[in-house]
């Protein structure tokens, strides 16, 4: 199975300063198709994940735009511009190019 | 609205099985791949089992296969989730969810906890 790394586990933020999670794979997450199925998902406490970002860099409806994806390959990265307290919770990449599809250990967003 | 329900989830022996329960609403159900995703208590996401629209391909997990039957019926707009000889680890709450593209699951339901303990 692939290997889904995310660092650092935990994450304390002060309110209005930006935030970063790396997420590494331990294949290329490029499919035959050329895409990249690495996808984030944010759960905030007591709640269900809510996917944020599809295919790296996707940004789902209502998600805000202080939240940005980037990467390729095997290295890639959730940016929060400028961190809100609606956004602790924990962050989970997760990789759907290879069965089974797979999620990082998730990364504790909390504030300072 | 899309929602997506899950029933089922109780405790149960070591052994024993169980059926889970997803009712969708709010989208064309039989248009959609769906999923079964797990969190063990306190930890992350597991991703358990999909089915495709027409319900002619079925992938699991190695740690379910064989175990696990996962189902659906388009007419009542249902996924199932059929547990045998369950163990001790398969103890997590079960989240449905709709996969939209290779795992982006973009609806996810409340989740129904499975306790698997003698």
């Amino acid at each position: 199975d692939v290997v889904m790394t995310q660092s650092p586990l935990s994450l304390p933020v002060t309110l209005g300063q930006p935030a970063s999670i790396s997420c590494r794979s331990s294949q290329s997450l490029v499919y035959s198709d050329g895409n990249i199925y690495l996808h984030w998902f944010q759960q905030r406490p007591g709640q269900s994940p809510r996917r944020l970002i599809y295919k790296v860099s996707n940004r789902d409806s209502g998600v805000p735009d202080r939240f940005s994806g980037s990467g390729s390959g095997t290295d890639f990265t959730l940016k929060i511009s400028r961190v809100e307290a609606e956004d602790v919770g924990v962050y989970y990449c997760m990789q759907g190019t290879h069965w089974p599809p797979t999620f990082g250990q998730g990364t504790k967003v909390e504030i300072k | 609205e899309v929602q997506l329900v899950e029933s089922g989830g109780g405790l149960v022996q070591p052994g024993g099985s169980l059926r889970l329960s997803c009712a969708a609403s709010g989208f064309t159900f039989s248009s959609y791949w769906m999923a079964w995703v797990r969190q063990a208590p306190g930890k992350g996401l597991e991703w358990v089992a999909n089915i495709k629209q027409d319900g002619s391909e079925k992938y699991y997990v190695d740690s379910v296969k064989g175990r696990f039957t996962i189902s659906r019926d388009n007419a009542k707009n249902s996924l199932y989730l059929q547990m045998n000889s369950l163990r001790a680890e398969d103890t997590a709450v079960y989240y449905c969810a709709r996969d939209v593209l290779k795992g982006a699951c973009d609806y996810w339901g409340q989740g129904t906890l499975v306790t698997v303990s003698s």
